[in-house]
C-alpha cells in the first residue's frame, strides 16, 4: 500500500458525459501528479500540482482539468468524454517537487 | 525529444534463471532515472532511483545500474512472484524543476516455476 488513495476504482459512463476522479496523496506529500495509462500509449504524464498550484502540464487535453485543494487532495475532471478516453488514470504523490513518486491504485474509466 | 526505450518487450525465465532488463534513454540533462514494478490492473510500485552514472542500488533479488546512456535492472535467481511489468522512467532537465516522469513502454517478465 503506497498510502495514495483514489476513488472511484471503476467508472463506466457514456460518450459526452463528465466525470470527476479524486486523489488523496500520502500524508505530508505536497506534490500530486496525474497520469493516463492506455494500452497503446503507455503511461503518460498529464499534470502536476505542488501545494495547490499548477506546476507542470503534459499532453493534457483541453477537455480535461485538475485542481489541488487546500487539504492537498486533488481532482481530475474529464468532460465531453470520448471512447478514446477509456484508460487507467493514476494519481501519484511526492514529498517535494521532483523526487520519487508513489502511485495510487488507479481509476479504470470505461467510456461506452 | 526526450525518449525512453525498454527492451525486451517481454521476457520469460525459468525460476532461478538470472537475466537483465534494459532501459535506454535520450534526454537533455538527466535529473533522475526511476524503476517501477507494476502488477496487472494495479498502480506502479516504486523500486529505485538512480541519479548519476556508475550508481547502483539493490533490493532483494533486484539490482539497478546506470550509465550515461542506459540503465539495467538485473534480476538474480528470480522467483514466480517476480513476474510483473517493470517500468523505467526519467526526469529530464528540459522539464525544469518539476516532477514530470517520461516512461518507457515496459518489460513484461514472466517467471515459470
Amino acid at each position: 500500500d503506497s498510502g495514495v488513495t483514489q476513488t472511484p476504482k471503476h467508472l463506466i459512463t457514456a460518450t459526452g458525459q463528465r466525470v470527476t476522479l479524486r486523489c488523496s496523496p500520502r500524508s505530508g506529500d505536497l506534490s500530486v501528479y496525474w497520469y493516463q495509462q492506455s494500452l497503446d500509449q503507455g503511461l503518460q504524464f498529464l499534470i502536476q500540482y505542488y501545494n495547490g498550484e499548477e506546476r507542470a502540464k503534459g499532453n493534457i487535453l483541453e477537455r480535461f482539468s485538475a485542481q489541488q485543494f487546500p487539504d492537498l487532495h486533488s481532482e481530475l475532471n474529464l468532460s465531453s468524454l470520448e471512447l478514446g478516453d477509456s484508460a487507467l488514470y493514476f494519481c501519484a504523490s511526492s514529498a517535494r517537487l521532483a523526487n520519487e513518486q508513489f502511485f495510487g491504485p488507479g481509476t479504470r474509466l470505461t467510456v461506452l | 525529444e526526450d525518449q525512453v526505450t525498454q527492451s525486451p518487450e517481454a521476457l520469460r525465465l525459468q525460476e532461478g534463471e538470472s537475466s537483465s532488463l534494459n532501459c535506454s534513454y535520450t534526454v537533455s540533462g538527466l535529473r533522475g532515472l526511476f524503476w517501477y514494478r507494476q502488477d496487472p490492473g494495479k498502480g506502479p510500485e516504486f523500486l529505485f532511483t538512480l541519479y548519476s552514472a556508475g550508481e547502483e542500488k539493490e533490493k532483494e533479488r533486484l539490482k539497478a545500474t546506470l550509465t550515461k546512456k542506459e540503465s539495467f535492472l538485473h534480476i538474480t535467481a528470480p522467483k514466480p512472484e517476480d513476474s510483473a511489468t517493470y517500468l523505467c522512467a526519467v526526469q529530464a532537465g528540459t522539464t525544469g524543476n518539476t516532477g514530470k516522469l517520461i516512461f518507457g513502454q515496459g518489460t513484461t517478465l514472466q517467471v515459470k516455476p
